[in-house]
């Protein structure tokens, strides 16, 4: 049972530069969301999507886009990379909503020069 | 002011001692309120949800308290494995918004 998967774990890419992290779930799950995780920041909403179709800013969307075209996945694009989006990204499902406990995923952790 | 706010820690108890975390929401209109566990470069995995009339599970026990807007853990007979980051999360139609966690490390 793979729950949610994340790929890459590690990326390191060079400012203005563009990539995709992939997220995918098997458990049928409605819910998606992003997170990144800072320092002393704790986890902060990019975007989350209800259903396949449908998404949503988080409390730091900018720089970042999303798709859902099926239920299973969510990736999430950095247009142009700077090195404010060094994080560690953290996707999570859950079955109807943000209200539910969340599956995370291991994360990606990203690194911008 | 942050939504969420905890005590970042880090505490130092020894093993079996009982630590307490608290948690301060500002979102009135927040619905449900969970505490998570993340340990080192790893993924946060739930601990418990937390329920207005307390609930408890083995050595924890979660508290809610609405009226201050507050959420506490307890732990109790602490166990070097409990070493971690505790996020407190509270959600609000659908968004989750995690306080920035409270560290606790437990020493033989």
């Amino acid at each position: 049972n793979a729950g949610v998967t994340q790929t890459p774990k590690f990326q390191v890419l060079k400012t203005g530069q563009s990539m995709t992290l992939q997220c995918a779930q098997d458990m049928n799950h409605e819910y998606m969301s992003w997170y990144r995780q800072d320092p002393g920041m704790g986890l902060r909403l990019i975007h989350y999507s209800v259903g396949a179709g449908i998404t949503d800013q988080g409390e730091v969307p900018n720089g970042y886009n999303v798709s859902r075209s099926t239920t299973e996945d969510f990736p999430l694009r950095l247009l142009s990379a700077a090195p404010s989006q060094t994080s560690v990204y953290f996707c999570a499902s859950s079955p109807i909503g943000g209200d539910q406990p969340q599956h995370f995923g291991d994360g990606t952790r990203l690194s911008i020069l | 002011r942050k939504e969420v706010e905890q005590d970042p820690g880090p505490f130092n108890v020894p093993e079996g001692a009982t630590v307490a975390f608290n948690c301060t929401y500002s979102n009135s209109a927040s619905q449900s309120f969970f505490w998570y566990r993340q340990d080192c470069r790893k993924e946060p995995k739930l601990l418990m949800s937390v329920y207005s009339s307390g609930n408890e599970d083995g050595r924890f026990t979660a508290q809610l308290n609405r009226a201050s807007q507050y959420i506490s853990l307890l732990i109790r007979d602490s166990k070097l494995s409990d070493s971690a980051t505790y996020l407190c999360v509270c959600t609000s139609y659908g968004k989750l918004t995690f306080g920035q966690g409270t560290i606790l490390t437990v020493h033989p």
